[in-house]
């Protein structure tokens, strides 16, 4: 079954980055897009960006350029973000999902806390 | 950037009760629209997709329409185990989802 796993808990201090991970298995890893999805308690669910497993390439919410940072290792059908010059507007929890235009399998998110 | 605009915020129903929710797009959005819900604690999960088209294993109680800018979700009988929050996306221009409404019973 298709699954999205999901690395620990983060607690950041502010101006530091931090990297997430997204492990997928059950299938063909560069066969689906991953999207990144920011969710607060605020602003609710935010849409990051994208990566193209099979080529690298991104596709960033002009929001999140310059935050975020998309890769994938397709070796490990893992896909990565990296948050970076963190502040306490950066604590939420983060998913990764499975396609772009219409996420269907979703990671169980990663909380990250900015905090000193 | 498209904004994706959900009424109510909160919704309090019974349960059997047909309950109605509504998003509202910022421009026409051609039907490429999700709804998804989420229960606390959990990620969100597809219901229908492209506007009025049931995700496999879902509840046929559950129906979406819509076109152009506004588009609504219909729970026909509501049941407790669909408290949760719902949130409409559109994936027309960019990826946007609504601010979320939330279902209680009341």
């Amino acid at each position: 079954q298709v699954q999205l796993q999901q690395s620990g808990a983060e607690l950041a201090k502010p101006g530091s980055s931090v990297k997430i991970s997204c492990k997928a298995s059950g299938y063909t890893f560069t066969s689906y897009y991953i999207s990144w999805i920011k969710q607060t308690t605020g602003q609710g669910l935010e849409y990051i960006g994208y990566i193209n497993t099979g080529s690298g390439g991104t596709n960033y919410n002009e929001k999140f350029k310059g935050k975020a940072t998309l890769t994938v290792d397709k070796s490990s059908s893992t896909a990565f973000m990296q948050l970076s010059s963190l502040t306490p507007d950066d604590s939420a929890v983060y998913y990764c999902a499975r396609g772009a235009a219409t996420p269907l399998y979703w990671g169980q998110g990663v909380m990250v806390t900015v905090s000193s | 950037d498209i904004q994706m605009t959900q009424s109510p915020s909160l919704l309090s129903a019974s349960v059997g009760d047909r309950v109605t929710l509504n998003c509202k797009a910022s421009q026409n959005i051609n039907k490429n629209l999700n709804w998804y819900q989420q229960k606390l604690g959990e990620a969100p999960k597809l219901l229908i997709y492209y506007t009025n088209n049931l995700q496999t294993g879902i509840p046929s109680r559950f129906s979406g329409s819509g076109s152009g800018t506004d588009y609504t979700l219909t729970i026909s009988s509501l049941q407790p185990e669909d408290v949760a929050t719902y949130y409409c996306y559109q994936y027309n221009s960019g990826y946007t989802f609504g601010a979320g409404t939330k279902l209680e019973l009341k």
